[in-house]
């Protein structure tokens, strides 16, 4: 089954403690970015990858890295999560040459304290 | 860059009933336009897109007009049913491998 996942679904930690979102795709897309979604604010792009050792910032990167070292893989790291990066995350894989067809993962709800 | 805004914020309407989402977009070089649908709790998913080189595309119950000289395209739901309650996303992006941006959501919900 073509899916995106992500792990884990949800998350409750504290302010300063790192942390690991992982995102993996089985549809062989070249794309991969990272969103966050907070009421109010709709849907914003966190960090993109083009390809394998490509990546690009978003919208709202600042406090957020991401690595893509394989195709099928773009994990979103927290080094020192704050509560202000409380909220709900998707990853979401895209085919090449169709960006506008964004495949999104379940989602991962994520409270820092 | 792009900015994209949706009106209204929240829609309400009888089942039965049309609805009509409207977005507007600020980047003539956007072409490339898609909807995406959020259930509750749920992730979002494409439910139709259009191109610059098209005015209007229908799929079952939903069809999408764009004016692209006046910036605004719009999402069009006929005869509503209470699963069409969701949000619902307009996106805009300059083209086929360039970054995708979306519009804040509109929540829509269909009365029974």
């Amino acid at each position: 089954e073509a899916q995106v996942t992500q792990n884990p679904r949800y998350l409750i930690t504290v302010t300063g403690k790192k942390l690991t979102v992982t995102c993996s795709q089985n549809m062989n897309h070249e794309y991969m970015s990272w969103y966050r979604q907070d009421p109010g604010l709709g849907l914003r792009q966190i960090y993109y990858s083009m390809n394998v050792e490509v990546t690009d910032k978003g919208d709202v990167p600042e406090g957020y890295k991401v690595s893509r070292k394989e195709k099928r893989n773009f994990p979103l790291i927290l080094e020192s999560p704050s509560p202000n990066q409380t909220s709900l995350y998707f990853c979401a894989s895209t085919p090449r040459g169709r960006a506008y067809e964004q495949y999104f993962g379940p989602g991962t709800r994520l409270t820092v304290t | 860059g792009e900015n994209v805004e949706q009106h209204p914020s929240t829609l309400s309407v009888q089942e039965g009933d049309s609805a009509v989402i409207k977005c507007t977009y600020s980047d003539s070089a956007s072409n490339y336009f898609p909807w995406y649908k959020q259930e509750l709790g749920k992730r979002p998913q494409l439910i139709i897109d259009i191109r610059s080189n098209v005015g209007e595309k229908k799929d079952q119950r939903i069809a999408v007009t764009l004016n692209k000289t006046a910036k605004h395209f719009s999402l069009h739901i006929t005869e509503t049913q209470p699963e069409d309650s969701a949000v619902y996303f307009c996106a805009a992006s300059t083209g086929a491998n360039s970054k995708l941006t979306f519009g804040k959501g509109i929540t829509l919900s269909v009365r029974p």
